[in-house]
């Protein structure tokens, strides 16, 4: 079952433009949303999340975007730089519901190329 | 920065030897989990641990698995008996409070020969 889906497995932009990353989910329940960076031989790196009270989350280049009525969340990157080339997953969890430990349901990712 | 540490980077075992991963969280936080990631697909919820005991698990997480804290320090994820199919990159994380993120390790390789 895919909880948490990431539709497009890949994004080419080009240096200074946005990125635009997205992601649907289906449980209701989901209430902390993650997005984290990975290189190849290395774990998911954090770069930012969004509680579901909000709908806006800013930190920098990098603006993360909550629909819950659509259960659609997305990240933007601008502009965007060459070291942003990695694969981004978008993950989420139910924290607030109880005895849940947060543990994370992530999609399979969107490999990003950003051309210098 | 802290950093969540994880040894070693690769392992080779046979299939049904028995193997332990091992995972350094990050010093004071008080959740830890293990996560994998088959080669090809998404990364995967194994278990969480807190208070000295498995809060959380998943289907994934059968008999052949076990996690301990033993020392106050390491985090480890023992693996009994394994198989062909326990090939994968496996990611200890951690957090300190319910809303801060999970902070991962760079995984351990895992190959199942």
């Amino acid at each position: 079952d895919q909880q948490v889906k990431q539709n497009s497995p890949s994004l080419s932009v080009q240096e200074g433009r946005i990125s635009i990353l997205n992601c649907d989910y289906t449980n209701s329940m989901f209430d902390y949303f993650l997005w984290y960076k990975k290189y190849p031989a290395e774990g998911p790196t954090f770069l930012i999340s969004i509680s579901s009270i909000k709908d806006k989350n800013e930190d920098g280049r990098f603006t993360v975007f909550l629909n819950k009525s659509a259960k659609h969340l997305s990240l933007h990157i601008v502009p965007s730089q060459p070291g942003d080339s990695a694969v981004y997953f978008c993950a989420a969890s139910a924290i607030g519901y109880g005895g849940s430990q947060g543990n994370l349901i992530f999609g399979k990712g969107t490999k990003l190329s950003v051309k210098p | 920065e802290p950093e969540v540490t994880q040894t070693p980077s690769h392992q080779v075992t046979q299939m049904g030897q028995e193997v332990i991963l091992r995972c350094v969280p990050i010093s004071n936080h008080l959740y830890f989990y293990w996560y994998r990631q088959i080669l090809g697909q998404k990364v995967e919820f194994l278990v969480s641990f807190y208070n000295n005991e498995i809060s959380e698990k998943s289907e994934i997480f059968d008999d052949q698995f076990s996690v301990e804290r033993p020392d106050g320090s390491n985090f480890t994820l023992k693996i009994r008996s394994t198989k062909l199919e326990d090939s994968a990159m496996y990611f200890c994380a951690s957090r300190d409070s319910s809303v801060q993120p999970q902070h991962f390790g760079d995984g351990t390789r895992l190959s199942i020969l």
